[in-house]
């Protein structure tokens, strides 16, 4: 298995534009998983679906950032317009649907730099 | 509210010496406790959890981790540490009734000298 798979790997873009991550779970995962590390903040969620369906978003800052899923194997995280105060590393994550036993599985991430 | 502390920043010990990294958890009902790691460029690599049952888990890497529940704590272990073991080290608490979020500490960088 070839793990959770995040592209890019790297983006640098200037502010106001637009910035896509993208995401492909682990086969057969119905949870997947935002995240965002900064040395501020640590670690925080933004956003997580189950079978495909948006659940808890609540950890999204601003409407600037969108999430979809459209299908169980590709997800993607859109920053629009990009500002430098959203910098970080962008982590995805998926598990399997198993209570509070899953542990989550989490890509190499996309580090993001908006200048 | 769930919450998770890491209270050092950074743990420094010596090769061949036992490394002990803390946590302490805050939860409404029963905790459900994870270790990551973290190496440079990387994102994080499950260790270990708790759930119920023993209090002394056992994880990869031959970390342990025991889980103390007077004390809230969930102390990350292992007997003998490798220059390897350096890393980013996150414990996280589930949330009770919302068994797909996870709370994370934040992070404690181990060096381990040799």
């Amino acid at each position: 298995d070839a793990g959770v798979i995040q592209s890019p790997r790297h983006e640098v873009t200037e502010m106001g534009q637009e910035v896509t991550l993208r995401c492909k779970p682990i086969s057969g995962h119905d949870y997947l998983f935002w995240y965002r590390q900064t040395m501020m903040r640590g670690l925080e969620l933004l956003i997580y679906f189950n079978n495909n369906v948006p659940i808890d978003d609540s950890g999204m800052p601003e409407d600037r950032f969108s999430a979809k899923m459209p299908n169980a194997s590709f997800s993607t995280l859109k920053i629009q317009p990009s500002e430098p105060r959203d910098s970080a590393v962008y982590f995805c994550a998926s598990s399997l649907l198993a209570g509070a036993q899953g542990e989550q599985f989490f890509g190499p991430g996309t580090r993001l730099t908006v200048l | 509210a769930q919450s998770v502390a890491q209270p050092e920043d950074q743990v420094n010990v010596a090769e061949g010496n036992p490394l002990t990294v803390k946590c302490t958890y805050s939860v409404s009902g029963n905790p459900y406790l994870f270790w990551y790691v973290q190496y440079p460029n990387r994102g994080l690599q499950f260790l270990l959890k708790y759930i119920t049952g023993d209090n002394l888990v056992k994880g990869s890497y031959g970390f342990e981790a025991e889980f103390n529940k007077s004390q809230t704590s969930f102390h990350l272990k292992k007997p003998s540490a490798l220059v390897s073991d350096s890393a980013l080290y996150f414990c996280a608490v589930r949330e009770g009734y919302n068994f797909n979020k996870f709370y994370f500490g934040s992070g404690t960088k181990l060096n381990v000298k040799p």
